[in-house]
């Protein structure tokens, strides 16, 4: 079975410093993973995603995320945080082939404090 | 070009009953799944359909059931609502089944069941 972990709830972090959003997962072969944010009352957005290749996947609004297969581990950073980046977000995984689901982490709650 | 639409946006039923919720994708998207999500559970799938067949089913009773028109629409069903049925119900529309495709999310409809 797959699964993704988010370890933290709730981050916090100064506006102009950088954030880190951690996501480690578990799946049988390739992983292609994802990052979503989610603003209140709203869907999902998606933001990035790993498939193969470079590990240090660029993606919208400034965000990235380093993917790292020995730690299991795609964590979602940015270098300078927005007030405008608080939101839920959200890592998802998904197993190669089509007939596995896409499956979410239990979400972070990122503040960013002016 | 547009984004996903769900319709209705809010819902309020009674135990017992039976709702229907519909989803139009993105123009071009063939594949459409269905999540929900409480802030018990998080986001939980509910599954996947691609040229009007379903792919994928997570692990929801019976109750919960979905189809897929030939132009890529989505509709579920829940039938005998209840309680804990109440959730946000979430469809998102991607280019093609295989797992390397991001999904796009609509905004939700609001199901609340008293």
């Amino acid at each position: 079975a797959q699964s993704v972990a988010q370890p933290e709830d709730q981050v916090n972090v100064a506006e102009g410093n950088p954030l880190t959003v951690k996501c480690t997962y578990s799946v049988s072969g390739n992983p292609y993973l994802f990052w979503y944010v989610q603003y209140p009352n709203r869907g999902l957005q998606f933001l990035l995603k790993y498939i193969t290749g470079d590990n240090l996947v660029k993606g919208s609004y400034g965000f990235e995320a380093e993917f790292n297969k020995s730690q299991t581990s795609f964590h979602l950073k940015k270098p300078s945080a927005l007030v405008s980046d608080s939101a839920l977000y959200f890592c998802a995984v998904r197993a190669g082939g089509s007939a596995r689901q896409l499956t979410f982490g239990s979400g972070t709650q990122l503040t960013v404090l002016p | 070009k547009a984004g996903v639409t769900q319709t209705p946006r809010y819902l309020i039923k009674t135990r017992g009953q039976q709702v229907t919720l519909s989803c139009s994708p993105i123009s071009g998207h063939r594949s459409v799944s269905w999540y929900q999500q409480t802030p018990g559970q998080g986001l939980q799938f509910l599954f996947e359909y691609f040229s009007e067949t379903q792919r994928n089913k997570g692990n929801f009773p019976g109750r919960f059931s979905g189809r897929q028109f030939s132009n890529s629409r989505s509709e579920m069903n829940v039938s005998t609502l209840e309680l804990g049925d109440s959730a946000l119900y979430l469809c998102a529309s991607s280019l093609e089944l295989a797992a390397s495709y991001e999904q796009y999310f609509g905004p939700g409809t609001r199901l609340t069941v008293t």
